[in-house]
């Protein structure tokens, strides 16, 4: 089955770093996309591919993906990156296309 | 630059039908796929569809086949989304998002502003 699982939340103190996973079965197969959405906006690409970037995004976003987990990094956590994050995937056997559960950062 | 520009917010009746749109500016219309993701209150996203503008082929989710149309104006650089027999579990913002440059994995690297529909007797 298609599902996508993030942790509901995850504090962080600025500065530090932040850690977003998302796990599906073999998903280190595939090519995770990471969007950013703040409270009554459309989301952003922040990362595509596992790990690149696009263009206008901050190098302190970086993926991994390996195994059944793909990984969002923030590095020094500012307070304007507070916001839902989301995983997404498409799987090309059935042109599906999957968001996870939504991760909500807060910074402390 | 990229821009997608969507029609206002909408209130309709349980089965009734509702027609979102979807302007784009800022690059070839018909370059791109565009796809149609919608959000419940307070939920995360669900993938409905998408189309292509170069000679307007579809792909639906299974869950909205038989209910969902897209469509597009390649005239005006406009994209619809049709959902018909709308219930109450349909409120949700609905976004077009297009089909990225980036990658040949498809990501969505410019969406709309959202169109909150909301149904309700």
């Amino acid at each position: 089955s298609y599902v996508l699982t993030q942790p509901p939340s995850v504090s962080v103190a600025p500065g530090q770093t932040a850690r977003i996973t998302c796990g599906g079965n073999d998903i280190g197969g595939y090519r995770v996309h990471w969007y950013q959405q703040k409270p009554g906006q459309a989301p952003v690409l922040v990362v595509y591919d596992d790990s690149d970037r696009p263009s206008g995004i901050p190098e302190r976003f970086s993926g991994s993906n390996s195994g059944n987990t793909a990984t969002l990094t923030i590095s020094w956590v500012e307070a304007g990156d507070e916001a839902d994050y989301y995983c997404q995937v498409w799987y090309s056997s059935s042109d599906r296309y999957v968001f996870g559960t939504g991760t909500k950062v807060t910074v402390l | 630059q990229v821009q997608l520009g969507q029609s206002g917010a909408e209130v309709k009746k349980p089965g009734a039908s509702v027609k979102v749109s979807c302007k784009a500016s800022g690059y070839t219309f018909t370059g791109f796929y565009m796809h149609w993701v919608r959000q419940a209150p307070g939920q995360g996203f669900e993938w409905m569809g998408w189309i292509n503008p170069n000679g307007g082929g579809t792909n639906y989710a299974q869950k909205f086949q038989g209910r969902v149309t897209m469509t597009r104006d390649t005239s005006i650089s406009t994209a619809y989304m049709e959902l018909s027999s709308l219930r109450s579990d349909d409120t949700a913002v609905y976004y077009c998002a297009r089909d990225g440059d980036y990658s040949k994995f498809p990501s969505f690297d410019a969406w709309g502003q959202g169109t909150l529909v909301t149904v309700s007797s």
